[in-house]
């Protein structure tokens, strides 16, 4: 079935140093994908999006890649933050007809230590 | 300028009762979507409403439903409920398909005993 996966279920990192958070997607007909950020009691934010005729998309001191030969999603933050802690999702959008549902992964949560 | 509001932002009820969430979207945006996140879990796409018209449902049982109004605003009600229901409901508004992002809602907190 379909499914958005995360390699690292956790991840700590130094403040100051970037951090790499990556997933892997099944659905080879998704064509939009989005990192979102959830703090604790707190709904999804917005981090950064791509679409699949892209392969680099750069923010604020975040980076998506997109390699769709792998289905592969990565996040790169810069100079990682302790505000930066919290549990990071990828989500992508199939393709199909009307629906624009999101089909989310599990997440990975983020500890930056000061 | 307000963001997307939901209420209420927690709520508890009985197994086998009926719940009513509600979600005001971003203003100008048409399409609200409602996702269910089990704790420790992804977002699980329940509904999408678009124009007021239901453009997508996910693999939820028929006590789930939803509607839109004409000002956007959108309600999910939950029948019956299970203590499996439990969970944070979120709401998502985008403009349109969704490009640049769908802007969630802090969500309603919903606790069956």
């Amino acid at each position: 079935g379909e499914s958005v996966g995360l390699h690292l279920p956790t991840l700590s990192v130094q403040e100051g140093d970037n951090s790499i958070i990556n997933c892997a997607y099944s659905n080879s007909a998704s064509d939009y994908f989005i990192w979102y950020k959830q703090e604790s009691g707190k709904g999804p934010q917005f981090i950064i999006d791509i679409r699949s005729n892209m392969d680099k998309r750069q923010g604020q001191r975040v980076t998506v890649l997109l390699n769709k030969t792998v289905k592969h999603l990565s996040l790169q933050i810069a100079a990682t933050q302790p505000g930066d802690s919290a549990v990071y999702f990828c989500a992508e959008r199939p393709n199909a007809g009307n629906n624009r549902k999101l089909i989310w992964g599990l997440g990975t949560s983020l500890a930056v230590n000061p | 300028d307000a963001g997307v509001t939901q209420s209420p932002t927690h709520l508890i009820k009985t197994r086998g009762q009926q719940v009513t969430l509600r979600c005001s979207p971003i203003s100008g945006h048409k399409s609200v979507s409602w996702y269910q996140q089990v704790l420790g879990q992804g977002p699980q796409f329940i509904f999408q409403y678009y124009e007021k018209e239901e453009r997508g449902r996910g693999n939820f049982p028929d006590r789930f439903s939803a509607r839109q109004f004409p000002n956007y605003s959108s309600e999910l009600n939950v029948n019956a409920l299970l203590l499996g229901d439990s969970a944070l409901y979120l709401c998502a508004s985008s403009f349109g398909t969704g490009e640049g992002g769908y802007t969630f809602g802090s969500g309603t907190r919903l606790t069956v005993v």
